[in-house]
C-alpha cells in the first residue's frame, strides 16, 4: 500500500513571508498523480495544486508551487507571500493506477498578522 | 460551481442502529467517493465509485457499504454503527480520478 507522511503537524508563518510545508510518500508506480487539498476552519476542502509524476516541470498556481523531487518521493508545496486567508489544514494526496488516493495526516498552518 | 451536498452536518446515532449518509452532486462527475476524516488520521478513503451501481473498496471499507443508482447521489451505510465510527465523513466528486476532487462540507456523526 502506498504512504503519505507529512512530518510537520503544525507550522506558522508571517504574513507576507513563505513557507514551505514537506510530504514524502512511498510507492512502486512510476506513474501517479499528486495533490495538495486545503481545509479552512469550518470549510469546504478545495484543491490547491495537482502534479501528474510524468512532468518533470514543477507546477505552480499563483502563489503555491510545489517541489517535485521523484526519486526523493517528495512533493512540498511552498506558500509565497502568505496571507491570512492561508491559514488552513493543508492535505498532501496520492492518486495511485489504481485509482486509490491516500492523504497525509495534514499541517495546520497558522499565519500570523 | 459544482456543488456538493451531504444531507446532514450533523448526526447522533446510538450503537447498532443503521445509518445512512447521503451525498448529491449536481455536475454530472463520474466519479464519487467517501471519506472518513479523524484526527492525526488524515483523510482516509472508505469507498469509491466510477460509475452508476459501480463501487470499489478503498482503503477502510470494514463495516460500511455504498449504494450507488443514480449518478448524482451516492450514499454510505452504516450497517450496525460502533462507536468507533464516530467521525467526520466526508463525499467528494471528480470527473476523472486524476481530475479535481469537489468535497462536500461533511457530516459529523456521534455514535453513542
Amino acid at each position: 500500500a502506498q504512504t503519505v507522511t507529512q512530518s510537520q503537524p503544525e507550522m506558522s508563518v508571517q504574513e507576507a513571508e513563505t513557507v514551505t510545508l514537506s510530504c514524502t510518500y512511498d510507492t512502486s508506480e512510476s506513474d501517479y498523480y499528486l495533490f495538495w487539498y486545503k481545509q479552512p476552519p469550518s470549510r469546504q476542502m478545495i484543491l490547491v495544486i495537482r502534479q501528474e509524476a510524468y512532468k518533470q516541470q514543477n507546477a505552480t498556481e499563483n502563489r503555491f508551487s510545489v517541489n517535485f523531487q521523484k526519486a526523493a518521493k517528495s512533493f512540498s508545496l511552498k506558500i509565497s507571500d502568505s496571507q491570512l486567508g492561508d491559514a488552513a489544514m493543508y492535505f498532501c494526496a496520492f492518486l495511485s493506477t489504481g485509482n486509490q488516493f491516500y492523504f497525509g495526516t495534514g499541517t495546520s498552518l497558522t499565519v500570523i498578522p | 460551481d459544482v456543488k456538493v451536498t451531504q444531507s446532514s452536518r450533523y448526526l447522533v446515532k446510538r450503537t447498532g442502529e443503521k445509518v445512512f449518509l447521503e451525498c448529491v452532486q449536481d455536475m454530472d462527475h463520474e466519479n464519487m467517493f467517501w471519506y472518513r476524516q479523524d484526527p492525526g488520521l488524515g483523510l482516509r478513503l472508505i469507498y469509491f465509485s466510477y460509475d452508476v451501481k459501480m463501487k470499489e473498496k478503498g482503503d477502510i471499507p470494514e463495516g460500511y457499504s455504498v449504494s450507488r443508482e443514480k449518478k448524482e447521489r451516492f450514499s454510505l451505510i452504516l450497517e450496525s454503527a460502533s462507536t468507533n465510527q464516530t467521525s467526520m465523513y466526508l463525499c467528494a466528486s471528480s470527473f476523472l480520478p486524476a481530475y479535481e476532487q469537489y468535497f462536500g462540507p461533511g457530516t459529523r456523526l456521534t455514535v453513542t
